[in-house]
């Protein structure tokens, strides 16, 4: 079965600095998506980014990238000129590819929360 | 447009009473999805239909019985829950469930339920 592992809790960062959030994850399937999805305090969970597996260019969104390692199984975002609205709960989540027995479940990380420091 | 509405926003019930949870998209997606989260933790999926038939119940009690009137518009009835049911409830769509690509789930704001 496949896992995601989000290793830090919390993070803090000041802002208009660069952060990086961690996320590994555990699977033998070859094609399968990651995606990172933000929840602010007003609770809704937001798309930031996703990745496509069997893209080697690491996605991008504005001031919101992705380094992803394959072969490490790491997917890690990084959140450039950090802004106080950039404060919220982070969730790494991996989806299979889709067939005939699978519904598009998302696996969620743990989650890390961000701080924006003023 | 990447909307998902619910309704209501906040709902406090006591063990006895029937209520019900509301979702909607206008989205043309032909798949969605509850969740319940609690504090600081990820979504657990509770539900999944696929045009408009349930594909996946994860062992959810009988209490939660989930309703997909249309396309557009999912339900969440909820009977004698308990006190450890209150939690943030969350409803998703996204294009086709049992598509290829990136087919991407999109989120509601939420129902924030307290059980008394």
């Amino acid at each position: 079965a496949q896992t995601v592992t989000q290793s830090q809790p919390e993070m803090s960062v000041q802002e208009a600095e660069t952060v990086t959030l961690s996320c590994t994850y555990d699977t033998s399937e070859s094609d399968y998506y990651l995606f990172w999805y933000k929840q602010p305090p007003s609770r809704q969970m937001i798309l930031v980014i996703r990745q496509e597996a069997y893209k080697q260019q690491n996605a991008t969104e504005n001031r919101f990238s992705v380094n992803f390692q394959k072969a490490a199984k790491s997917f890690s975002l990084k959140i450039s000129d950090s802004q106080l609205g950039d404060a919220a709960m982070y969730f790494c989540a991996y989806r299979s590819p889709m067939d005939s027995s699978n519904t598009g479940k998302l696996i969620f990380g743990q989650g890390t929360t961000l701080q924006v420091k003023p | 447009d990447t909307e998902v509405t619910q309704t209501p926003k906040h709902l406090v019930m006591g063990m006895t009473n029937k209520k019900s949870l509301k979702c909607e998209q206008h989205m043309g997606h032909r798949a969605m999805y509850w969740y319940k989260q609690k504090a600081k933790k990820p979504p657990e999926l509770m539900f999944v239909y696929s045009y408009e038939k349930l594909s996946i119940n994860e062992s959810v009690p009988s209490r939660f019985s989930p309703e997909c009137p249309n396309s557009s518009l999912l339900n969440l009835h909820l009977h004698a829950l308990q006190p450890e049911d209150s939690a943030l409830y969350l409803c998703a769509s996204s294009q086709d469930a049992s598509g290829g690509g990136t087919d991407t789930q999109y989120f509601g704001p939420g129902t924030r339920l307290t059980v008394l």
